[in-house]
């Protein structure tokens, strides 16, 4: 149980193009969803958390108008990265979590999404 | 900053037991202890989260000093598929998110 499906897998653009990741749960339901941003030899880096119908809570430094954050369903939510340059090239995670959105439920992670911009 | 600490990397044989040790000197009453690994190129996996009893189930066991300041995550058996990156996570109080250090690399040799 407990499976989180992210796509695409890996995408490559032009720069200027605007991309959209996919992140579902498709064994629960997921009150809370994370986004994750994780360059080379780096540890994951928080980028928002959204609650199912609510906007996003966005992390310091962190462009909201840049990365477009929806959560409209218990089983989706998805990652809009408008205009991207290359230097928003890098792997993107989603996370999920069900329960109270301050429990101790465990998040559950995709396979991410590796985004490489030219 | 994470709140916790881990050696940078460990070697363990095939088939002996990993102990992969964490410290979490700061953490709060009500503040759980989560395990996760990243193999290469993957989303993190889940492994295993306590508060202050050991807990165990089909992947590792995780003990948790009584005065709850360190844990470490056993794995029994070690296999080559273990190799990965190992986080040790205290989730912020009252929050939501998970803050992730760098981990252990664990190498689990031949």
């Amino acid at each position: 149980g407990a499976v989180v499906s992210q796509h695409p897998s890996w995408v490559i653009c032009k720069s200027g193009t605007s991309v959209k990741i996919e992140c579902r749960s498709l064994d629960f339901q997921a009150t809370t969803m994370f986004w994750y941003r994780q360059f080379p030899k780096q540890s994951l880096m928080l980028m928002a958390t959204s609650n199912e119908g609510s906007k996003a809570t966005y992390e310091q430094g962190v462009e909201k108008d840049k990365f477009l954050i929806n959560h409209a369903s218990l089983t989706l939510s998805t990652l809009t990265v408008t205009s991207a340059h290359p230097e928003d090239s890098s792997f993107y995670i989603c996370s999920a979590r069900s329960g109270a959105p301050f429990g101790n439920q465990p998040q559950h992670f995709g396979d991410g999404t590796r985004l490489s911009i030219l | 900053d994470a709140k916790t600490t881990q050696p940078t990397s460990m070697d363990c044989a095939e088939g002996r037991a990993a102990n992969l040790p964490c410290n979490h000197s700061t953490i709060s009453g009500n503040e759980y202890v989560y395990w996760y690994r990243q193999i290469h190129s993957q989303g993190p996996q889940y492994i295993i989260h306590g508060l202050k009893n050991n807990e165990t189930n089909e992947m590792a066991s995780l003990i948790i000093t009584e005065d709850r300041k360190s844990s470490t995550l056993i794995l029994p058996h070690a296999t080559l598929r273990d190799t990965a990156v190992y986080y040790c996570i205290v989730r912020l109080a009252y929050g939501q998110n998970f803050v992730f250090g760098p981990g252990t690399r664990l190498s689990v040799l031949p």
